[in-house]
């Protein structure tokens, strides 16, 4: 079975500074990888994905995740943080549908609040 | 392009009553899915509907029901509400087929059982 594990529920950090927010995950085949950022009062929105090509994946405000199939894990960084980077960050794994998964089942972690300091 | 569409955004109920949440995929996405988001279980998975048919559920009770239209719309129903339903109900839609297309997700209806 599939499953995620966010370390760090809530994590400070000030403005300027690196922003690292983990990720682990559990799968026995090739999973597909998602972040997701969700502010007060709002849906999910879509930061990154990985599938399987390059394991450097950039998305969108800055933000970037390295998929370490060893380490199984998939991390987001970001270099600068910024204000309006606080929010709520979630980690999210799909098997593929030629695994015998399917498209519209992602798999959350916990979530992790990042709070920045001015 | 618009996006997800959820509405209402709000809903108060009481116990026992039920419930209906609609959806509005983004035009052209076929898979529509239902997440429920609370506080101490976090996101769940509700289920998946794809051309009409239910491509895969969750582990929820029956009360929890969705169906999906020919204009890929799709609907939530909950039966017999509970205190332990209230909670944040997410739409999220995806383009069919293709490898890791991911999926958009609504603002959610909030969901309030007195």
């Amino acid at each position: 079975a599939q499953s995620v594990t966010q370390l760090g529920s809530h994590v400070s950090v000030s403005e300027g500074a690196l922003v690292l927010l983990r990720c682990n995950y559990s799968s026995s085949v090739p999973p597909y990888l998602f972040w997701y950022v969700q502010y007060p009062n709002q849906g999910l929105q879509l930061l990154l994905k990985y599938t399987s090509a390059a394991t450097l994946v950039k998305g969108i405000n800055g933000f970037e995740a390295e998929f370490k199939k060893s380490e199984t894990s998939f991390h987001l960084t970001k270099p600068s943080a910024h204000m309006s980077d606080a929010a709520e960050y979630f980690c999210a794994v799909r098997v593929p549908s030629g695994y015998g998964g399917s498209q519209g089942n992602l798999i959350f972690g916990k979530g992790t609040k990042l709070s920045v300091k001015p | 392009k618009a996006g997800v569409t959820q509405t209402p955004r709000y809903l108060i109920k009481t116990r026992g009553q039920q419930v209906t949440l609609s959806c509005s995929p983004i035009s052209g996405h076929r898979s529509v899915s239902w997440y429920q988001q609370t506080p101490g279980q976090g996101l769940q998975f509700l289920f998946e509907y794809f051309s009409e048919t239910q491509r895969n559920k969750g582990n929820f009770p029956g009360r929890f029901s969705g169906r999906q239209f020919s204009n890929s719309r799709s609907e939530m129903n909950v039966s017999t509400l509970e205190l332990g339903d209230s909670a944040l109900y997410l739409c999220a839609s995806s383009l069919a087929g293709g490898q890791g297309q991911p999926q958009h997700f609504g603002d959610g209806t909030r969901l309030s059982i007195l």
